[in-house]
């Protein structure tokens, strides 16, 4: 029952590293989305893909990149990591479409820039 | 736009005490209202939920009503136990202007922490 799993669980970079974050999710479902967590912020949405093929900003997507690869995964890629995007990171997905539902998330990925 | 405000915390509370966080919400549209819960070192998860205005959302003790007339979602829970000790989000979800998908808005997240 695996839900929505992201990788890697842990990850620390240098300033100007790239990486990608991956998200998958086995639920059928057409919307996925990244937040990141930062103290005292709570979650805010950087960006989503509403159905299969479609993607969008949210409210912080500057300095971040998305792909929805298929109907399952979602990656988030950093091309050049900054401190400031020092934070927990978290993949979420819903049913989307007509539907007003819940969301489910993954476990978090911590990512620290130095 | 659509926001979400709720109480800041820390939230400190002895066993067995009444519990209320508020939550108030800012929406253009009609939206579907959630608590969800997140524990130490893990994501979210769903606590309860309210889909009309008047509705109550129930489970594990926990309880909030839909107000529309206010535009709050408080949380209550009649006894706390060392167990809830977690971080609560209220939520809202909305239709976004160019229509498809129901966005998920959350609010700064409260700490609970409720001592033996």
């Amino acid at each position: 029952n695996a839900g929505v799993t992201q990788t890697p669980k842990f990850q620390v970079l240098k300033t100007g590293q790239s990486m990608t974050l991956q998200c998958a999710q086995d639920m059928n479902h057409n919307s996925m989305y990244w937040y990141r967590q930062d103290p005292g912020m709570g979650l805010r949405l950087i960006y989503y893909s509403a159905s299969e093929g479609t993607t969008d900003k949210g409210e912080v997507p500057n300095g971040y990149n998305v792909s929805r690869l298929n109907k399952r995964e979602f990656s988030l890629r950093l091309e050049s990591a900054a401190p400031s995007q020092t934070s927990v990171y978290f993949c979420a997905s819903n049913v989307g479409g007509a539907m007003n539902t819940e969301a489910f998330f993954g476990q978090g990925t911590r990512l620290t820039v130095v | 736009g659509n926001s979400v405000t709720q109480m800041e915390g820390p939230v400190t509370l002895s066993e067995e005490a009444f519990l209320t966080i508020n939550c108030t919400y800012t929406a253009t549209g009609y939206p579907s209202l959630f608590w969800y819960v997140q524990y130490p070192g893990e994501g979210l998860q769903l606590l309860l939920k309210a889909t009309k205005a008047d509705d109550k959302g129930s489970n594990k003790g926990f309880e909030a009503t839909y107000r529309k007339e206010t535009t709050s979602f408080h949380l209550e829970k009649g006894s706390v136990q060392v167990s809830d000790s977690a971080v609560y989000f209220c939520a809202l979800s909305d239709p976004r202007p160019s229509g498809g998908s129901y966005i998920p808005t959350f609010g700064r997240g409260t700490s609970l922490i409720v001592h033996p």
